[in-house]
């Protein structure tokens, strides 16, 4: 149980263009989820929470206009990069909540060139 | 300031070999203490330990919490080369849902 998926596993796009990450709990509900984004060696940074039907909360310094999520049900949460730019390749890894544990998707390489 | 601590950073042993991963903390509205571990792709999920003195076992690995000293120790026994990851420590805390503040991590190579 518990299986978190997530799609693409790795994108290379264009700097300028926009790249949408979707993330599904696949066996449970999730109200709540969680987006990452992991640089090399380094351990995890919470960029958002995903909340099912309401406006993310984002970390400070990540900007909410560059990083639109969108958690329009239960199962579902997208993270779109708008107007990517090199700065942006990183890994990016989500996760969903289920009782007081969460459950990481198997993440999404994102290289903008 | 909240915040988690991990030792060692790195760790190298030999197979058969027992190792013990260190993770302390200062939160607020302490939760649980999560233990993940990290291959090549994302954390996979460990033990979650939200009382003191209850130890957790899978298999090779076990993991207890001391909430009155504030840490909490990853054990893994006879180890195998299999084991060779990143091991992240997670608080999670009041400030949001669920929200989780984690450890640098532990990175453990196992030689044959």
């Amino acid at each position: 149980g518990a299986v978190v998926s997530q799609h693409p596993s790795w994108v290379i796009c264009k700097s300028g263009t926009s790249v949408k990450i979707e993330c599904r709990s696949l066996d449970f509900q999730a109200t709540t989820m969680f987006w990452y984004r992991q640089f090399p060696k380094q351990s995890l940074m919470l960029m958002a929470t995903s909340n099912e039907g309401s406006k993310a909360t984002y970390e400070q310094g990540v900007e909410k206009d560059k990083f639109l999520i969108n958690h329009a049900s239960l199962t579902l949460s997208t993270l779109t990069v708008t107007s990517a730019h090199p700065e942006d390749s990183s890994f990016y890894i989500c996760s969903a909540e289920e009782v007081d544990t969460q459950y990481f998707g198997p993440g999404t390489r994102l290289t903008v060139l | 300031e909240d915040k988690v601590v991990q030792s060692p950073l790195s760790l190298v042993v030999h197979e058969g070999d027992t190792v013990t991963l260190n993770c302390s903390y200062e939160v607020t509205n302490f939760r649980s203490l999560l233990w993940y571990k990290q291959e090549k792709k994302a954390p996979t999920f460990l033990f979650m330990l939200t009382s003191s003195g209850i130890e957790k076992k899978s298999g090779r690995l076990s993991s207890i919490l001391d909430k009155k000293e504030l840490f909490s120790i990853l054990n893994i026994t006879a180890t195998q080369t299999g084991d060779s990851a990143v091991y992240l420590c997670a608080v999670n805390y009041g400030g949001s849902q669920g929200n989780l503040i984690f450890g640098k991590g532990t990175k453990l190579s196992v030689k044959p």
